[in-house]
């Protein structure tokens, strides 16, 4: 099956500072790749989705990038803020039932 | 517009006990999942429904039940529960025929499960 890696150990980064969230899968290249966004206690939230076809994609101070020969996705909050500090999980989408999550990587930004 | 609900939030069940998990939908959608996460493992599925009446297992289904009766709700039920079912259980909705969609998943809040 698909294996999903995302940085483990958390993210400390400074107010203002852009974090750099990554997430790399195995074998072959999802259609689209979703990135979440979970609070402690809370259910995951959608944030956005590329698509394979894409290289790039922007909202608000939020992009992802999707490089298929690299087999990588690259999370970017430019402007990071302390109420931006969670969990963030990355999902490779296969079709509409084959979703794999990674494990999420803890992004903390300090004031 | 509640979204996805889930009950109950909390459970302490002692091994070899039965519970069913409730999920629900107000946004009609027609897909409908059940995920566990557990540290360090991520969301893995457990089964889907893809409309009312029909069920398809998914990762890790065994020990595990469900039913869509109606297209609304999705239930998961743990005949014997075990230590190892100890989780958090979320419910996830998509894709609603009448709008556009975005590919979403639409997570509840989770049902916390401890197996003593």
């Amino acid at each position: 099956s698909q294996k999903i890696e995302q940085n483990s150990e958390a993210l400390n980064i400074q107010e203002g500072k852009t974090a750099t969230l990554t997430c790399n899968y195995t074998n072959y290249s999802p259609a689209y790749l979703q990135w979440y966004r979970q609070d402690p206690g809370r259910g995951p939230v959608f944030l956005l989705l590329i698509r394979e076809n894409e290289k790039e994609k922007r909202k608000e101070r939020l992009k992802v990038t999707f490089d298929t020969t690299l087999k990588q996705s690259l999370f970017h909050i430019t402007a990071s803020q302390p109420a931006d500090s969670a969990t963030y999980l990355c999902a490779p989408q296969y079709n509409f039932n084959k979703f794999y999550f990674g494990s999420g990587t803890k992004l903390n930004v300090k004031p | 517009n509640a979204g996805v609900t889930q009950t109950p939030k909390f459970r302490v069940l002692k091994t070899g006990q039965s519970m069913t998990l409730l999920c629900a939908q107000d946004m009609n959608h027609e897909y409908m999942y059940w995920y566990r996460q557990d540290p360090g493992m991520g969301l893995r599925l457990i089964h889907y429904s893809v409309g009312e009446g029909t069920t398809a297992k998914g990762e890790v289904p065994d020990g595990y039940n469900v039913s869509r009766l109606k297209k609304q709700n999705f239930l998961l039920g743990l005949e014997s529960a075990a230590p190892s079912q100890t989780s958090v259980y979320f419910c996830a909705s998509s894709y609603s025929r009448d709008r556009s969609n975005t590919g979403e998943l639409f997570f509840g809040e989770g049902s916390r499960l401890t197996v003593l």
